[in-house]
C-alpha cells in the first residue's frame, strides 16, 4: 500500500525556518517524481515545488522561489522541503504528492498533510 | 502564468448530474486532472488525462476537454459526492508549471 507521511510542521515566527519531511513507503520511491502542494486555511490548493526522481529537475512556484528548497534522499525514501524566511502567507497545510506517471504530471497519491503556522 | 478558472459553487439534487467547468487558454491542448477534497482530508485524484479514472473511482465520474474549457461530470449524484473539486494542469512551457484551478464547492441539495 502506498503511503506518504509528512512531518515537521509547527508554529514558527516570521523570518524563521522549518524543514518538512515526507516519508514514503509501499512503492519504489526512487522511480517517482514528487511535489509539495499547500493549502492555506479556507483556501484552495497551491502547487509549491516539484522534484524529479533523480533530483535532476526542480521547479518552484514564484511565491516561494529563493526561500524554499526541495530535496530528496532516495536511499531513505524521503522527500524534504526546507523553508526559510517564512512569512505569514506561508501558513498552510503542506502536502507531499506523488506524480503518477512521468511526463503526465498528475498526483495520484497524497499524504495527510502537516500544518505550518507562521505567526509571532 | 497559466490561469485556471472554476465556478465557486455548484448545487445539484441527488440523482441529478453535476457539471464543473475549468476554463483556461487553449486548455484543450493540455492534459487536465481533477481532484476531490472533502473537509479535513487530503485531495483524491478522480480523473486524470482529461477522461481516465483511477481504479476505485466510480464510473459516475467522467471528464472531457476541448477548446478553452474542461469539464468534470458527476452523474447520479450522491450525498457523498459533496466536496470541493479542483482541476489541475502541468504547463510545460513555464518554469513554475504546476497549476491548480480555483476550486468548486459541490453542494448536494
Amino acid at each position: 500500500e502506498v503511503q506518504l507521511v509528512e512531518s515537521g510542521g509547527g508554529l514558527v515566527q516570521p523570518g524563521g525556518s522549518l524543514r518538512l519531511s515526507c516519508a514514503a513507503s509501499g512503492f519504489t520511491f526512487s522511480s517517482y517524481s514528487m511535489n509539495w502542494v499547500r493549502q492555506a486555511p479556507g483556501k484552495g490548493l497551491e502547487w509549491v515545488s516539484y522534484i524529479s526522481s533523480s533530483s535532476s529537475t526542480i521547479y518552484y512556484a514564484d511565491s516561494v522561489k529563493g526561500r524554499f528548497t526541495i530535496s530528496r534522499d532516495n536511499a531513505k525514501n524521503s522527500l524534504y522541503l526546507q523553508m526559510n524566511s517564512l512569512r505569514a502567507e506561508d501558513t498552510a497545510v503542506y502536502y507531499c504528492a506523488r506524480v503518477g506517471y512521468e511526463h503526465r504530471y498528475y498526483f495520484d497519491y497524497w499524504g495527510q498533510g502537516t500544518l505550518v503556522t507562521v505567526s509571532s | 502564468s497559466y490561469v485556471l478558472t472554476q465556478p465557486p459553487s455548484v448545487s445539484v439534487a441527488p440523482g441529478q448530474t453535476a457539471r464543473i467547468t475549468c476554463g483556461g487558454n487553449n486548455i484543450g491542448s493540455k492534459s487536465v486532472h481533477w481532484y476531490q477534497q472533502k473537509p479535513g482530508q487530503a485531495p483524491v485524484l478522480v480523473v486524470y488525462d482529461d477522461s481516465d479514472r483511477p481504479s476505485g473511482i466510480p464510473e459516475r465520474f467522467s471528464g472531457s476537454n476541448s477548446g478553452n474549457t474542461a469539464t468534470l461530470t458527476i452523474s447520479r449524484v450522491e450525498a457523498g459526492d459533496e466536496a470541493d473539486y479542483y482541476c489541475q494542469v502541468w504547463d510545460s512551457s513555464s518554469d513554475h508549471p504546476g497549476v491548480f484551478g480555483t476550486g468548486t464547492k459541490v453542494t448536494v441539495l
